[in-house]
């Protein structure tokens, strides 16, 4: 079966810092890999998605960016965090040509 | 491009009674549709799916959705709410085209009073 893996579960930044957060899946190949942010009260807000290796499609100018080194790793990264970062970060993976998306558990991060 | 509304950001319902929250689409195709649930602080769970076929479906913890073509809704039901479905709900449409992206609703927050 397929498994999803998200980390770290919680997160605490100061302004200014790097940012990596990962994820990986398992039990599947060629996966289309997904970035969403849920900011507090609001809904999910695509961010990046993959459809292979080296392919990142952003859907939102911001200060953050999305690298995909291996088939089943999917990185979110930023140089230097703002205040409105802060938000849950939420993964999802879906099998090649079907749209339905399976999540990981979420990352909160709080950006100080 | 797609879009998804849930007119209702909050509703508060008894233990025991019925429940429906609203989904309207927009989508110049046939959708796939789905309908998820979050517990605070948790990912989202499917909790059904439509992409063709029957346009009445039903998922897991007893809930349902109906795909109405001509109102562009899939809205989702339950006969008996449990206290367990306090959560939020998310409606999403989604697109074969450019990725099978999902776009989500903003979501129903569903309180159970007992």
């Amino acid at each position: 079966s397929q498994t999803i893996h998200q980390w770290p579960a919680t997160l605490v930044q100061p302004v200014g810092s790097p940012l990596s957060l990962e994820c990986t899946v398992e039990g599947t190949s060629n996966p289309n890999l997904y970035w969403y942010r849920q900011a507090a009260g609001r809904g999910l807000q695509l961010l990046f998605y993959s459809v292979g290796i080296g392919q990142i499609s952003s859907e939102v100018p911001q200060n953050l960016s999305a690298s995909r080194p291996q088939d089943r790793q999917f990185i979110l990264s930023s140089k230097k965090l703002l205040l409105s970062d802060s938000g849950f970060y939420l993964c999802a993976w879906g099998r090649e040509g079907f749209t339905e998306a399976f999540f990981g558990q979420g990352t909160r991060l709080t950006v100080v | 491009a797609q879009s998804v509304t849930q007119p209702d950001i909050h509703i508060t319902v008894s233990e025991g009674a019925s429940l429906e929250l609203r989904c309207n689409y927009s989508y110049g195709a046939t959708p796939y549709l789905f309908w998820y649930v979050q517990s605070p602080g948790q990912g989202l769970q499917l909790l059904l799916k439509y992409f063709s076929g029957d346009t009445l479906v039903q998922g897991i913890k007893g809930f349902e959705a109906e795909f109405k073509r001509s109102q562009s809704s899939f809205n989702l039901r339950k006969p008996s709410v449990h206290w367990s479905d306090a959560a939020e709900y998310f409606c999403a449409v989604g697109a074969t085209a450019a990725g099978n992206k999902l776009t989500f609703g903003g979501g129903t927050r569903v309180l159970v009073k007992p």
